[in-house]
C-alpha cells in the first residue's frame, strides 16, 4: 500500500527560483525521507527527519515535518539546472522494516 | 567504494525462463532490500533481509524467491518470468532500521 503521496505530481521552475514538493502519509512513522531519482538511474538519499523533529536542513535543502497533519516538505532553494530530477518521499512506518516510497514529484529547472 | 553494485544491467527474458539478480554492497551494512520501480507506481518493495542468513516478503513478494547466504550479497530469483514482471529492479542496503538507504543502478528487465 502506498504510505507517502507526493504533490505536485509535476513542477517546472525558473533556475534560481525555490522548489516546493509535499508529501502526505497514513500512519505513524519512525522517520521520512527524501530521495532524489535522475532519468535512467538509482535513487539517492537526500536527507532523512525523524518523527520529533519538525525542521532539518542540508545545503540548499529545508524539509519540515508536520505529525499532526501526517504530511512533510522538501524545499530546494536557489535551484538548479542540475535539480532536475524525481524526488521521492519514502515512510518509515512506526514498528515496520519496511520503508514505503511515494509515486515522485518530477522536478524540471529550465536554465 | 563501489557501494551497492547490481548485475546484470539489463536483460531480457522469454517467459517462463528463469532468471537470478545479484546485489553486492561492500559496506558492511545488516539490512538489504529489493524493490521494482513501475511507470506510474513509484517502488515496492519485494523482499528485505535483516542480516546473514534472513529474509522476509515485502508488499509484491509472489513470483519471487531471495537468499543472503553472505552479508554483502542479496540475490533475488525468479523461477518461471512472466510479462507482469517487466520492470527496473533496485537493490538498497541499510546500516540498520533507522538510517538512510544506498541504492543501486538498478537492473531494467524486459520479459517478452
Amino acid at each position: 500500500s502506498q504510505q507517502g503521496e507526493e504533490d505536485p505530481q509535476a513542477l517546472s521552475i525558473q533556475e534560481g527560483e525555490n522548489a516546493t514538493m509535499n508529501c502526505s502519509y497514513k500512519t505513524s512513522i519512525n522517520n521520512l525521507q527524501w530521495y532524489r531519482q535522475n532519468s535512467g538511474r538509482g535513487l539517492v538519499h537526500l536527507i532523512l527527519i525523524r518523527s520529533n523533529e519538525r525542521e532539518k536542513h542540508s545545503g540548499r535543502l529545508r524539509v519540515t515535518l508536520d505529525t499532526s497533519k501526517k504530511s512533510s516538505s522538501l524545499l530546494i532553494t536557489a535551484s538548479r539546472a542540475a535539480d532536475t530530477a524525481s524526488y521521492f518521499c519514502a515512510a518509515l512506518e512506526a514498528g515496520s522494516y519496511q520503508l514505503t516510497f511515494g509515486k515522485g514529484t518530477k522536478l524540471s529547472v529550465i536554465p | 567504494n563501489a557501494g551497492v553494485t547490481q548485475t546484470p544491467k539489463f536483460r531480457v527474458l522469454k517467459t517462463g525462463q528463469s532468471m537470478t539478480l545479484l546485489c553486492a554492497q561492500d559496506m558492511n551494512h545488516e539490512y538489504m532490500y529489493w524493490y521494482r520501480q513501475d511507470p506510474g507506481m513509484g517502488l515496492r518493495l519485494i523482499h528485505y533481509s535483516v542480516g546473514e542468513g534472513t529474509t522476509a516478503k515485502g508488499e509484491v513478494p509472489d513470483g519471487y524467491n531471495v537468499s543472503r547466504l553472505k552479508k554483502q550479497n542479496f540475490l533475488l530469483g525468479l523461477e518461471s518470468a512472466a510479462p507482469s514482471q517487466t520492470s527496473v529492479y533496485f537493490c538498497a542496503s541499510s546500516p540498520r532500521q533507522h538510517y538512510g538507504y544506498t541504492f543501486g543502478s538498478g537492473t531494467r528487465l524486459t520479459v517478452v
